[in-house]
């Protein structure tokens, strides 16, 4: 157990809905870390919280946005959903926030029919 | 572009024999190579970081090894157990864009 806590673990919806997944980070990390990994593309990383700020930003898109809350859980709100955002999305956490040893959480199954 | 690529995607091994994963890369500035476990359904690992070339970790069967443009994770005996894919990740000194990079990974699949 990584100490990384995603919820939910399965989630099924329809083209065009929007959806929160939500990501509590292991006790005394200040860093959250998202990652989208599809068959095709391999693991992608999203977007990077530090202590309720952005740090980083990487391949994701205008539909898709995220932050952290002061009690350091994050949520990624994905919109306008599409057949090709079907992917694992997994949360990550770290202590610092430079990207050193991720944790990982077991993930979110999103599947958009 | 900073890149990670993986070889080979697949690899099927007997128990007891032994094999190395490769992971080459091409970016501005190393500051860190990790190599991660992942099994099916799960979120990855963590199994080592390397800083600097000629630098090695062992853990159990597995050593990583790494060079100025590659990575090597041998399995020495390896069991059932380790099957798994095997991801590694580099992260680059430019402070903008610490969060790692991922290869594709290698599936390991190790028969009794």
């Amino acid at each position: 157990d990584s100490g990384v806590t995603q919820t939910p673990k399965h989630l099924i919806t329809a083209t065009g809905q929007r959806v929160t997944l939500r990501c509590s980070p292991r006790s005394g990390d200040l860093s959250v870390y998202w990652y989208q990994q599809s068959l095709d593309q391999g693991l992608q990383f999203l977007i990077q919280y530090y202590n309720g700020e952005e740090r980083a930003k990487g391949n994701i898109l205008e539909r898709f946005s995220a932050q952290q809350f002061p009690d350091l859980h994050s949520e990624l709100n994905l919109s306008s959903l599409e057949l090709g955002d079907s992917a694992l999305y997994f949360c990550a956490s770290s202590v610092g926030g430079f990207g050193e040893k991720l944790f990982f959480g077991s993930g979110t199954q999103l599947s958009v029919l | 572009e900073d890149q990670v690529t993986q070889s080979p995607e697949a690899l099927r091994l007997q128990e007891g024999e032994s094999s190395s994963l490769n992971c080459s890369y091409t970016v501005s500035g190393l500051r860190g190579l990790f190599w991660y476990r992942q099994d099916p359904g799960k979120g990855p690992e963590f199994l080592f970081t390397l800083y600097s070339a000629g630098e090695e970790k062992e853990k159990e069967r597995l050593k990583a090894t790494l060079t100025k443009k590659e990575s090597f994770l041998h399995i020495t005996a390896p069991k059932p157990e380790d099957s798994a894919t095997y991801l590694c990740a580099v992260q680059i000194m430019d402070t903008g864009r610490r969060a790692l990079t991922f290869g594709s990974g290698t599936r390991l699949q190790v028969q009794p």
